[in-house]
């Protein structure tokens, strides 16, 4: 079955540093990988998404996240924290459904605290 | 573009009423909509997927007869909570996915705190 695994639940990093959120997955085939972020009370916004062709993908916000088959991971990381981006930080994982519908399959996410 | 809103965006109400949440795409039209659930400091667990005009899948574990859900057309669908309990407190959170649009990328409505007393 797949799976998301988050194995940090909350971070808390100073504002200017440098951020990594780890995400790794559990799937068969080629995965279709997307982070999402989520502010208290809100629906959840789009960061970036990896489909295929460069394992390097730049997302809005200034993040990024890397694809590294050998390691089934898909790490978020950002050079330079912002107080605002303090949020929810989600992973997930669609089935290779080849543009029909598909469900996503969510991580636990992991909390994103910014000290000044 | 790709806008899903969610009405309302909260709600409180008494032990065994029911409770209708609308997800709409406001610029595109959506062939299949998916209602999430989200408990506090937990991830979304998928509810169910409704393409228009047909009925909706179930994942396992979901009473589809508490959980009804109506996509009659390409840019509203509706989750109804029926005979709502406290247990069924939570943020319900629509996505809206066309084939036409951005493929394998769902768009995510703001959600609705549901509150039963």
């Amino acid at each position: 079955a797949q799976s998301v695994t988050q194995p940090d639940i909350h971070i808390t990093v100073s504002e200017g540093a440098s951020l990594e959120l780890r995400c790794n997955y559990s799937y068969g085939a080629t995965p279709y990988l997307f982070w999402y972020v989520q502010s208290p009370g809100q629906g959840l916004q789009l960061l970036l998404k990896y489909f295929s062709g460069d394992t390097l993908v730049q997302g809005i916000k200034g993040f990024e996240a890397e694809f590294k088959r050998s390691q089934s991971s898909f790490n978020l990381r950002k050079p330079s924290v912002h107080w605002s981006d303090a949020a929810e930080y989600f992973c997930a994982v669609a089935p290779d459904y080849g543009g029909s519908q598909g469900n996503l399959i969510f991580g636990k996410g992991t909390k994103l605290s910014v000290k000044p | 573009g790709a806008v899903v809103s969610q009405h309302p965006s909260r709600v409180i109400c008494k032990s065994g009423t029911s409770v209708k949440i609308e997800c709409r795409s406001l610029d595109f039209q959506a062939t299949t909509m998916f209602w999430y659930r989200q408990f506090p400091k937990q991830s979304l667990m998928l509810m169910a997927t409704s393409n228009e005009g047909s009925k909706a899948t179930y994942e396992q574990g979901v009473e589809k007869d508490k959980f009804l859900i109506n996509h009659a057309s390409l840019t509203l669908s509706t989750l109804t909570v029926t005979s709502a309990h406290p247990e069924d407190s939570s943020f319900y959170i629509c996505s809206a996915h066309t084939s036409g649009r951005s493929q394998n990328e769902q768009f995510f409505g703001p959600g609705t705190r549901l509150t039963v007393l």
